[in-house]
C-alpha cells in the first residue's frame, strides 16, 4: 500500500480564495482523521470520521472550513473564503482502529497571501 | 475527555546521552497511549504505543516507555542518543469510549555532538 496519500503537497493562494485539501486514506482503514500544525496552537484535530461518518468536528475553527468524505477512499477539506491565519501544515491520517497505529500522509503545507 | 501535557517543549541531549522525555495524561477511563516522531518535512510515524498488557512497552529505534498508573505518566526513554533521533515527538492519548485521538504538544530533541 501506499499510505495516506495529500494533494497538493504545497498551496498557495491568495485570501478569499476557496482552497481543497484531498486525502485518500490506507484502503481498509474505517477511521479518517484531519489534523492542522502551527508552531503557535501545535497539533490540533479538526474533524474525524468514521465509516465516512463524520463523529466529532468540535475542532474545525469556524464555519469557513468543512469537511466530506463521500466514499471509503476519498475525504476532501475545505477553507472557504480562506484567511492568512489558516496558514499550517494540514495532516490526514487513517487508522484501522484508535487503537491501532495511525497512519499519516506528508502533509499540505498551505500559504495564505 | 482525555488529554496529555508533554514538559519540556525542547530537550537537548549529548550523542551516546540517555533521552528521556516527559508525557503525562488526564484521562477517566483506562487510556491508550501513543509516542509519535516527526521528522522535518515529515508525517507523524508510530514509535510504540501502550494499550493493554505488559506496562513496559518497546518501540522502533530502541525507544521504550513505561505506563504509571500511579504517575498517569507515559515517559519516553532510550538509553543512548544518536544523531538521528533529532526529531519532534508527540505523546498522545484515546480511549476506546471516545476514540478521539488526542496529540500532545511536542517535544523538540536536539542531539548535540
Amino acid at each position: 500500500d501506499a499510505g495516506v496519500i495529500q494533494s497538493p503537497r504545497h498551496e498557495v493562494t491568495e485570501m478569499g480564495q476557496e482552497v481543497t485539501l484531498r486525502c485518500k486514506p490506507i484502503s481498509g482503514h474505517d477511521y479518517l482523521f484531519w489534523y492542522r500544525q502551527t508552531m503557535m496552537r501545535g497539533l490540533e484535530l479538526l474533524i474525524y470520521f468514521n465509516n465516512n461518518v463524520p463523529i466529532d468536528d468540535s475542532g474545525m475553527p469556524e464555519d469557513r472550513f468543512s469537511a466530506k468524505m463521500p466514499n471509503a477512499s476519498f475525504s476532501t477539506l475545505k477553507i472557504q473564503p480562506s484567511e492568512p491565519r489558516d496558514s499550517a501544515v494540514y495532516f490526514c491520517a487513517s487508522s484501522l482502529r484508535t487503537v491501532s497505529e495511525a497512519f499519516f500522509g506528508q502533509g499540505t503545507r498551505l500559504t495564505v497571501v | 475527555a482525555q488529554s496529555v501535557t508533554q514538559l519540556g517543549s525542547h530537550v537537548s541531549v549529548s550523542e551516546g546521552a540517555l533521552v528521556l522525555l516527559r508525557c503525562n495524561y488526564s484521562s477517566s477511563v483506562p487510556p491508550y497511549l501513543f509516542w509519535y516522531v516527526q521528522y522535518p518535512n515529515q508525517g507523524l510515524q508510530l514509535l510504540l504505543k501502550y494499550t493493554t498488557g505488559a506496562t513496559l512497552v518497546k518501540g522502533i529505534n530502541g525507544f521504550e516507555a513505561e505506563f504509571k498508573k500511579s504517575e498517569t505518566s507515559f515517559h519516553l526513554t532510550k538509553p543512548s542518543a544518536h544523531m538521528s533521533d533529532a526529531a519532534e515527538y508527540f505523546c498522545a492519548v484515546s480511549a476506546i469510549i471516545n476514540e478521539k485521538l488526542t496529540f500532545g504538544t511536542g517535544t523538540r530533541l536536539t542531539i548535540i555532538p
